[in-house]
C-alpha cells in the first residue's frame, strides 16, 4: 500500500506566480480532501470529493483557489495568482467506503515570498 | 458552522506523569475520531468512537465519547517520550464525510 502521495514535498514561489499541488489517493479510495494547517488557523479543511464530484467547496478562501479531481486516482489544488498568506502545509487525505479513517498524505510545505 | 475545541492548546508533561485533552463540539456528532500528528508529519488515525458513552483503550491510551456525543476525551497513562506530538480529534459536520478538525492539543514529555 504506497499510501497518498503528495507532490511537491516544498515548494517556493514569488507572490503572483501559479502554483499546483497534485495528490494521489490510495487506489479504491472514493473520497479526497484538502485540508490547509497553519499556526493560526490549525487544520482547515478546504474541499472535498466523492467519486470524483466536488461535494463541498465552502472551505476554499477565495476564486485564486480551486481543485479538480479529474479522475478516481489524481486530483490538484491551485492557486492563481498566490499571495504570501498562502504560506502553509497543504494536506489531501483521502478515504474509502466514505466512512473513516481518513488517510493523509505528506503534505506539501507552500511558501509564497 | 460546527466548531470543535480542544483544550489545553498545550501540555507539558514530565516523563511518566499523565495526560488528558478534552474535546468539544458545538454540535451532536455521529462519531468521533482522534489522530496524532508528529512534529514534521502529518496526521496519523488513533480510534473512533460512534456509541454514546463509549469507552475504548489502545495499551496506555483512553479514548471516551460523552453521554450527549457532544464531547470526548483522550486520556494517556505514564506518557513516553514518544507520546509527543499533537492530538487532534474530529468529526463529520453537516454530513458524514465532512469531517473537522478540532483545534488540537500538542503534548510535550520532558524526560
Amino acid at each position: 500500500d504506497a499510501g497518498v502521495i503528495q507532490s511537491p514535498r516544498h515548494e517556493v514561489t514569488e507572490m503572483g506566480q501559479e502554483v499546483t499541488l497534485r495528490c494521489k489517493p490510495i487506489s479504491g479510495h472514493n473520497s479526497l480532501f484538502w485540508y490547509r494547517q497553519t499556526m493560526m488557523r490549525g487544520l482547515e479543511l478546504l474541499i472535498y470529493f466523492n467519486n470524483n464530484v466536488p461535494i463541498d467547496d465552502s472551505g476554499m478562501p477565495e476564486d485564486r483557489f480551486s481543485a479538480k479531481m479529474p479522475n478516481a486516482s489524481f486530483s490538484t489544488l491551485k492557486i492563481q495568482p498566490s499571495e504570501p498568506r498562502d504560506s502553509a502545509v497543504y494536506f489531501c487525505a483521502s478515504q474509502g467506503n466514505s466512512r473513516p479513517p481518513l488517510h493523509f498524505g505528506n503534505g506539501t510545505r507552500l511558501t509564497v515570498t | 458552522g460546527q466548531q470543535v475545541m480542544q483544550i489545553p492548546q498545550y501540555q507539558h508533561v514530565q516523563e511518566g506523569e499523565d495526560f488528558t485533552t478534552y474535546c468539544n463540539s458545538s454540535t451532536t456528532l455521529s462519531n468521533i475520531q482522534w489522530y496524532k500528528q508528529r512534529p514534521g508529519g502529518h496526521p496519523v488515525f488513533l480510534i473512533q468512537l460512534v456509541k454514546s458513552g463509549e469507552v475504548k483503550k489502545q495499551k496506555r491510551l483512553t479514548f471516551q465519547f460523552g453521554e450527549a456525543k457532544k464531547n470526548s476525551s483522550l486520556h494517556i497513562t505514564a506518557t513516553q517520550t514518544t507520546d509527543v506530538g499533537t492530538y487532534f480529534c474530529a468529526g463529520p459536520a453537516g454530513g458524514y464525510q465532512k469531517v473537522t478538525f478540532g483545534t488540537g492539543t500538542k503534548l510535550q514529555v520532558i524526560p
